[in-house]
């Protein structure tokens, strides 16, 4: 999603149906993306990661894709669940130096029942 | 899994109080902790990296002399708020790198600590 100032971009999907939740990254020298959940008042939880060198991954009920054309990062979940809802954040890899994460704004994803 | 813990999980204090923020790695060793902080709605933006015995690391924009940093020993780094105002409250997350691990995914997040200052 674009981003809009202070306010997330949110994605709403019913229950069962997959969902897509995209990221533009900036650096092309990044070497490595995480997706990353975080649920209300928590930090950050690990979903997926994919290396430069790849286009896909597919771990349970996730699925990243990555663009290194067009410097874009999709993870879709497949049969989403309350579970879910929660906000996703891309986030890039300085892999020199301290490993530095770079997050991205972030998309809010809310799961209708 | 890896732990890492942080204290407290959120604190209020009056303008002008310094509050200490502990992040532990409970079942690891951290060479390199980080520390963010994330406005309602927004991202996590980096702070400054810390690394056991020596100085951190400010990102730019980040007034060092404000938010103090110790990485102690290899499971505790300590984020101090030095005379803070309301416009500092925010959520304050860290993580911890694992030491003799090569994959990055071994960067792990603690829970959060919510500063609000009065």
């Amino acid at each position: 999603g674009e981003s809009v100032g202070l306010h997330l971009p949110t994605l709403s999907v019913q229950e069962g149906d997959n969902s897509i939740i995209n990221c533009a990254y900036s650096n092309s020298a990044s070497d490595y993306f995480i997706w990353y959940k975080q649920e209300s008042g928590k930090g950050p939880q690990f979903i997926i990661d994919i290396r430069s060198n790849m286009d896909k991954r597919q771990g349970q009920r996730v699925t990243v894709l990555l663009n290194k054309t067009v410097k874009h990062l999709s993870l879709q979940i497949a049969a989403t669940q309350p579970g879910d809802s929660a906000v996703y954040f891309c986030a890039e890899i300085n892999s020199g130096g301290y490993q530095k994460v770079t997050f991205g704004i972030g998309t809010k994803l809310q799961v209708i029942p | 899994g890896a732990v890492v813990s942080q204290h407290p999980s959120w604190v209020i204090c009056k303008s002008g109080t310094s509050v200490k923020i502990e992040c532990r790695s409970l079942d690891f060793q951290a060479t390199t902790m980080f520390w963010y902080r994330q406005f309602p709605k927004q991202s996590l933006m980096l702070m400054a990296t810390s690394n056991e015995g020596s100085k951190a690391t400010y990102e730019q924009g980040v007034e060092k002399d404000k938010f103090l940093i110790n990485h102690a020993s290899l499971t505790l780094s300590t984020l101090t708020v030095t005379s803070a105002h309301p416009e500092d409250s925010s959520f304050y997350i860290c993580s911890a790198r694992q030491v003799a691990r090569v994959t990055t995914d071994t960067q792990y997040f603690g829970p959060g600590t919510r500063l609000t200052v009065l």
